[in-house]
């Protein structure tokens, strides 16, 4: 109930393609759905949130939908670059939870030039 | 400034030694977190702290302890460990418990190395 289940595992994008990344959870209380961002070591840096209410949020090439009947949601990178090549956190909290962020397995995406 | 600073950046000690990992942050944030994080996987929550009052452990074992001397830092202090506690320890901050916007700013982490 806890869990919160990311896919795919890695994903290798061409420069300018689209890079999709899914995740999809059971706990219908987690009221907070982030995605993380993190490169070689460094800590993981907050790229875009979404709360329940919303089906949709864009931030720049990023968005994020959000399907709350199917329990599901995904990370779109639009024009993915080079730069964006880093590994990927999807993660869900809950008010009330001393915000403990319950985070997906994570995706490395590689975007090739 | 939204920077979680965490000393040292790399450490390496043995399995006899005592040392402590120092995370620090200005923002005003009166949660605070130790996350322990293995190569290729998500980052795994040890401690919370909220308003310095240890909120959650999260079985972590006792060779590990945590301490928050005030609502800007974060100490964890490490006793006896083993091999297998080699890993990047992520401390995060943010602003209050739970609910939508409550962000959690990660710092670089310590890396960790257990001979």
């Amino acid at each position: 109930q806890q869990q919160v289940k990311q896919s795919p595992q890695s994903l290798i994008v061409q420069k300018g393609g689209i890079s999709i990344i899914n995740c999809a959870y059971e706990n219908t209380a987690f009221d907070y759905f982030p995605w993380y961002q993190q490169f070689p070591g460094k800590g993981p840096a907050l790229l875009i949130a979404i709360r329940p209410d919303v089906s949709e949020k864009k931030e720049g090439r990023f968005t994020i939908s959000f399907n709350k009947s199917a329990k599901q949601f995904s990370l779109h990178i639009m024009d993915s670059q080079p730069g964006d090549s880093a590994t990927y956190f999807c993660a869900a909290s809950m008010t009330g939870g001393y915000n403990k962020l319950i985070f997906g397995a994570g995706t490395r995406l590689a975007v090739h030039p | 400034d939204t920077e979680v600073t965490q000393t040292p950046k790399h450490l390496v000690m043995g399995m006899t030694n005592k040392k402590s990992l120092k995370c620090e942050q200005h923002m005003g944030h009166r949660a605070m977190y130790w996350y322990k994080q293995k190569a290729k996987k998500p980052p795994e929550l040890m401690f919370v702290y909220s308003y310095e009052k240890l909120s959650i452990n999260e079985s972590v074992p006792s060779r590990f302890s945590p301490e928050c001397p005030n609502s800007s830092l974060l100490n964890l202090h490490l006793h006896a460990l083993q091999p297998e506690d080699s890993a990047l320890y992520l401390c995060a901050s943010s602003q209050d418990r739970g609910g939508f916007g409550n962000i959690q700013y990660f710092g670089a982490g310590t890396r960790l190395s257990v001979l």
